[in-house]
């Protein structure tokens, strides 16, 4: 398995800042073939399911706003929120499907 | 729009069988792969395995293979999961998710509501 591990665990932002969470891949999700990151970002809040924000590491899945962004290649990928909103309260996962999926343990965020 | 209907919340023993369907609607489902994730109560996700409807291979996870069955009913466009030899490590949220017919190998568009599954003497 390619196992995926993020940082930090948790972090608080201020309203209006930036957030940025890291993830890495135990071994590179980049396919050669298909010149893609095989790299995933989701948000889950309370009670909710898992959206799915970002895919192949920085397309924006329609209807996501433009505040989220991700970037990386390789084993190190970065999802960053620019200017932090109240609804933006979750937890984030980062998800491999170079191979078998798998996910990210989570980063919770919080307010400041 | 496209939905996914999970059924409803299920207790049961150790030992025991439990099947999860999960309705979809809005989309061509017969041209998708269901892939199904868990997450245990306060726990991370945790993917399962996934079938494609469109050529109805499967790929199970190692950790619930042997256990673990996925279905599909083209008809009613409903994909089921079922968990046998229940264990109370498996008490979690289990969720269906759309995801490309190829390969169980991808990203998940969009997910069910999810169905608590609880495991209890």
């Amino acid at each position: 398995d390619i196992v995926m591990t993020q940082s930090p665990d948790s972090l608080a932002v201020s309203l209006g800042e930036r957030a940025t969470i890291n993830c890495k891949s135990s071994q590179s999700v980049f396919h050669r073939s298909s010149n893609k990151n095989y790299l995933a970002w989701y948000q889950q809040k309370p009670g909710q399911p898992p959206k799915l924000l970002i895919y192949w590491a920085s397309t924006r899945e329609s209807g996501v706003p433009d505040r989220f962004s991700g970037s990386g290649s390789g084993t190190d990928f970065t999802l960053t929120i620019n200017s932090l909103q109240a609804e933006d309260v979750a937890v984030y996962y980062c998800q491999q499907y170079y191979s078998t999926p798998f996910f990210g343990q989570g980063t919770k965020l919080e307010i400041k | 729009q496209v939905q996914l209907v999970q059924s409803g919340a299920e207790v049961k023993k150790p030992g025991a069988s439990v099947l999860v369907s999960c309705k979809t609607s809005g989309y061509n489902f017969t041209t998708s792969g269901i892939s199904w994730v868990r997450q245990a109560p306060g726990q991370g996700l945790e993917w399962m395995g996934w079938i494609s409807v469109y050529t109805g291979n499967r790929n199970y996870a190692e950790q619930t293979q042997g256990r673990v069955t996925l279905t599909t009913d083209t008809s009613s466009t409903t994909a089921y999961m079922e968990l046998r030899s229940l264990r109370s490590d498996d008490t979690a949220v289990y969720y269906c998710a759309r995801t490309d017919y190829r390969s169980g190998w991808y990203y998940f568009d969009f997910w069910g509501q999810g169905t608590l599954v609880t495991v209890s003497p």
